[in-house]
């Protein structure tokens, strides 16, 4: 299974953008790159995937390297309510069920 | 409904115990998970069922015992667990997909925290 690194924590103002790295230079052609994060208390959410293309919804932006080996996840404007670990994962798209998680980035959202 | 629901929230049970593990969604979904979460830890792959059927074990004692009755509900039977095994155990689900058709997000329960005294 293809691995991600990730920092283990981070802290951002609130109102300011966060940009949370995420490294995985052994992605192959037919991974996807997903974002889920978890809130105190809560299972894992949805936030966001793609696979070559810079991604957006109305959670967050994903941007990925032309070489795939890396991606960053950015919150437009951090609120308190973004306190959480967020994890990046690789899901392979040529057919098992696997999401497995890295250690994650715990994001600090200073008011 | 985009609700994966667990029961209960909170277990504690003895060494000698059995006790199960219920999960629920009304999505459709095919693909079911279990993961088991230390604190402060990612959460760990146990097992995966598509179309009923267990397709991923990541080799999780015996005294973890998986059961999906139908398609909307997975079960988890615990039977002599250890101290060690305490910690919080999520529920997941997502659409199934075909070789190469794939572009499914996963949905996962608040989880169930089990105490083994």
């Amino acid at each position: 299974d293809a691995k991600t690194t990730q920092p283990n924590s981070m802290e951002s103002n609130e109102e300011e953008p966060v940009h949370l790295p995420c490294n995985h230079s052994t992605i192959s052609g037919t991974d996807y790159i997903h974002w889920y994060r978890q809130l105190p208390s809560q299972g894992p959410e949805y936030v966001i995937h793609g696979l070559t293309s810079n991604v957006n919804n109305r959670m967050a932006s994903l941007a990925i390297a032309e070489d795939r080996k890396s991606s960053t996840l950015i919150l437009h404007r951090a609120t308190l309510r973004d306190a959480a670990v967020y994890y990046c994962i690789l899901r392979d798209a040529s057919g098992t069920y696997k999401y497995i998680f890295g250690t994650g980035t715990r994001l600090k959202v200073l008011a | 409904d985009t609700e994966v629901t667990q029961t209960p929230k909170h277990l504690v049970m003895g060494m000698t115990n059995k006790k199960s593990l219920k999960c629920e969604q009304h999505m459709g979904h095919r693909a079911m998970y279990w993961y088991k979460q230390k604190a402060k830890k990612p959460p760990e792959l146990m097992f995966v069922y598509s179309y009923e059927k267990l397709s991923i074990n990541e080799s999780v004692p015996s005294r973890f015992s998986p059961e999906c009755p139908n398609s909307s509900l997975l079960n988890l039977h615990l039977h002599a667990l250890q101290p060690e095994d305490s910690a919080l155990y999520l529920c997941a689900s997502s659409q199934d997909f075909s070789r190469g058709v794939m572009n499914t997000e996963a949905f996962f329960g608040q989880g169930t925290r089990l105490t083994v005294v």
